[in-house]
């Protein structure tokens, strides 16, 4: 069974740019997550999503950061005019009912 | 608020020594706390060590344990005997059940030494 997949592994920004992650959950698997974790701390949910709908997104700045999961399966995080403090790997995990939280690899963002 | 607190590392142990983590919660919106440890082996991404949803309750895992004290609001990672293969990233994490996220400790890292 293919895992939680994530891309790009790596981006180098300079502030003020955008960006896309992109997350492939586990086939099947209806609750997903994204998470932020800076250097040296765990990992800090941003939003999570139930099928396409937002179950919470308190702890995403709304002002540069959006996620979006339209059909329910695949999931796109976007930050707009990135910030040296949003240097971090941004994690996705998804789960189902019965299952245990799988995460990906992450996604490493360093912005200079 | 809901938090996590576990031993600062990094922590280093010499193989086939013993080893503990120490993790103490506050769950003061969550009525029944479910408690995990994750682990990030090198290259790899975050994986479930070992839960367990009901205070008073051991879960094992590869030669780990914990045991859920509600008393001391703890969720001590202990090991007898650790191997190099340990070496990792230990995270303690709690959640309110299935399908809803959880709340990280910042991670103790262990390097296992021969």
């Amino acid at each position: 069974e293919a895992g939680v997949t994530q891309s790009p592994r790596y981006a180098v920004l300079q502030e003020g740019q955008a960006v896309s992650f992109w997350c492939d959950p586990i086939s099947g698997h209806d609750t997903l997550y994204w998470y932020q974790q800076p250097r040296d701390q765990g990992p800090q949910l941003l939003v999570y999503f139930r099928d396409e709908a937002v179950i919470d997104n308190s702890q995403l700045p709304s002002d540069r950061f959006s996620a979006v999961r339209p059909k329910g399966t695949n999931s796109t995080l976007k930050i707009q005019s990135a910030k040296q403090g949003d240097t971090a790997t941004y994690l996705c995990a998804s789960s189902s009912a019965n299952t245990e939280v799988f995460f990906g690899k992450g996604t490493r963002l360093t912005v200079v | 608020g809901d938090s996590v607190t576990q031993t600062e590392g990094p922590v280093t142990v010499s193989e086939s020594e013993s080893l503990i983590i120490n993790c103490t919660y506050s769950a003061t919106s969550i009525a029944y706390p479910n408690l995990f440890w994750y682990v990030r082996y090198p290259g790899e991404g975050l994986q479930l060590l070992l839960k367990v949803i009901t205070a008073g309750q051991k879960g094992s895992s590869r030669g780990f344990e914990a045991t859920y004290n509600k008393e001391t609001t703890s969720f001590h990672l202990q090991k007898a005997s650790v191997q190099e293969s340990d070496s990792a990233v230990y995270y303690c994490a709690l959640g309110e059940g299935s399908g809803t996220y959880q709340r990280f400790g910042t991670g103790t890292k262990l390097q296992v030494v021969p």
